[in-house]
């Protein structure tokens, strides 16, 4: 089946520690995506990528860190530098990249539940 | 700056109809996307405008005015499991291909 997953489903950090959470997408997807939510709201971009090896800052990458070096793959690392990380991550993917992505949908994965001690 | 207003929650009985309307603001606008998201899961996709009008894909409609920087979506025959968080969402404008989201409507459905 293809799809998109992500590990771990919930993840416990201690303060000042760094965590990667993984993001595997088998839909052959040139756009990969890195979003926040935080209860009772909409969804922030974190990082995305169109191609492999480049990515770009989404509206709230301060804090975070990401690496594109398989197209199938898009890990995201919390760093210490995160003020406030606790929330859910959610990773997706669209088949085209860039302007020409007018209507492409974006699939997304289960999430991951990161909660700070 | 891009942004979407949506009503916070909405509730309904079973079998009724409800409507969750987005108005939005863009530079550039590429079409006008919808996502379902039950609770602890992930969004999926359920609709797309990119030009005004209806759009009907079985119990759900989406429906967009491009003048009037405003879209809902229309929800028929609700059911329990339709109990769920709905999202607006507008393509990001230049080249990125990314969505901006807005916060969201909590749909209930009750008995």
């Amino acid at each position: 089946d293809g799809g998109i997953t992500q590990s771990p489903k919930y993840l416990f950090r201690k303060e000042g520690q760094n965590v990667t959470l993984s993001c595997e997408q088998n839909l052959n997807h040139d756009a990969m995506y890195w979003y926040r939510q935080d209860p009772g709201q909409g969804l922030r971009l974190i990082y995305y990528s169109q191609i492999v090896n480049d990515f770009q800052k989404g509206d709230i990458a301060e804090g975070y860190s990401v690496s594109r070096e398989k197209k199938e793959s898009f890990p995201l690392t919390v760093t210490s530098a995160q003020k406030n990380p606790t929330a859910f991550y959610l990773c997706a993917s669209s088949r085209l990249a860039g302007v020409k992505s007018f209507s492409d949908t974006q699939y997304f994965g289960p999430g991951t539940r990161l909660t700070v001690l | 700056g891009q942004s979407l207003e949506q009503p916070p929650e909405v509730t309904a009985v079973e079998g009724a109809i409800v409507q969750i309307n987005c108005t939005y603001q863009t530079s550039g606008f590429y079409g006008l996307s919808w996502y379902q998201q039950h609770d602890g899961g992930a969004p999926t996709f359920l609709s797309y405008n990119a030009l005004d009008g209806l759009e009907e894909t079985g119990r759900f409609s989406s429906f967009l005015s491009r003048s009037d920087s405003y879209g809902y979506l229309l929800l028929q025959e609700l059911q329990m499991k339709d109990s769920a968080s709905y999202f607006c969402a507008v393509k990001g404008g230049g080249s990125q291909g990314n969505l901006i989201f807005g916060k969201g409507t909590k749909l209930s459905v009750k008995p």
